[in-house]
């Protein structure tokens, strides 16, 4: 079976400031990891995804990850942190050609000013 | 391009009442799956179509039924609500034939709100 741990419920980091959002997966096949992004009142969005090939994937809105198969993690990262970017982040897995998310308890980032 | 869409938006129900909540994929995608999304929770997986057949199934009871119609767009059934049936329900869709389409993503409505009193 896979699973998704995210590492803090609640982040806060000042405007500006550097995004670390934190993913570990667990899959007893090569995994596809996905980011999506949801705001307030409407679905998931995605920002990036890992299948194959180049392990730093870059996303949208500045957001990218690094695939890291010896320490089974997909963390989230954003040099510098805009207001726009408050939001809850789900990091998901799934099997190749399986289409079936498995979606970790999702991490909200607050910007402050 | 009209993405994923879903129906009603927001709906209130009483225990024991049924409903049915719609979605229509996104244009050339023909998988539709559901999930349900409670309140400060990750989505769960409920059912997947394909095909017009419930292909994979999430670990939900048989009061969870749904379907998939020729046009490839889906309903999700609910019988005997209970109040933890209270959650936001995500539409996805994904194309499994279209070459180069089929990359795992899938692509989210953005929800059927259900309250159940």
């Amino acid at each position: 079976a896979q699973s998704v741990t995210q590492l803090g419920s609640h982040v806060s980091v000042s405007e500006g400031a550097l995004v670390l959002l934190r993913c570990n997966y667990s899959s007893s096949v090569p995994p596809y990891l996905f980011w999506y992004v949801q705001y307030p009142n409407q679905g998931l969005q995605l920002l990036l995804k890992y299948t194959t090939g180049a392990t730093l994937v870059k996303g949208i809105n500045g957001f990218e990850a690094e695939f890291k198969k010896s320490e089974t993690s997909f963390h989230l990262t954003k040099p510098s942190a805009h207001m726009s970017d408050a939001a809850e982040y789900f990091c998901a897995v799934s099997k190749q050609g399986a289409q079936k998310l498995v979606f970790g308890q999702g991490t909200r980032l607050t910007i402050n000013p | 391009d009209a993405g994923v869409t879903q129906s009603p938006t927001h709906l209130i129900k009483t225990r024991g009442q049924q409903v049915t909540l719609r979605c229509s994929p996104k244009s050339g995608h023909d998988t539709v799956s559901w999930y349900q999304q409670a309140l400060g929770q990750g989505p769960q997986f409920i059912f997947q179509y394909y095909e017009e057949e419930e292909r994979q199934r999430g670990n939900f009871p048989d009061r969870f039924s749904g379907h998939q119609f020729p046009n490839y767009s889906s309903e999700l059934n609910v019988n005997a609500l209970l109040l933890g049936d209270s959650a936001l329900y995500l539409c996805a869709s994904s194309s499994r034939k279209a070459p180069g389409l089929n990359t795992g993503e899938l692509f989210f409505g953005e929800g059927s709100r259900l309250t159940v009193l």
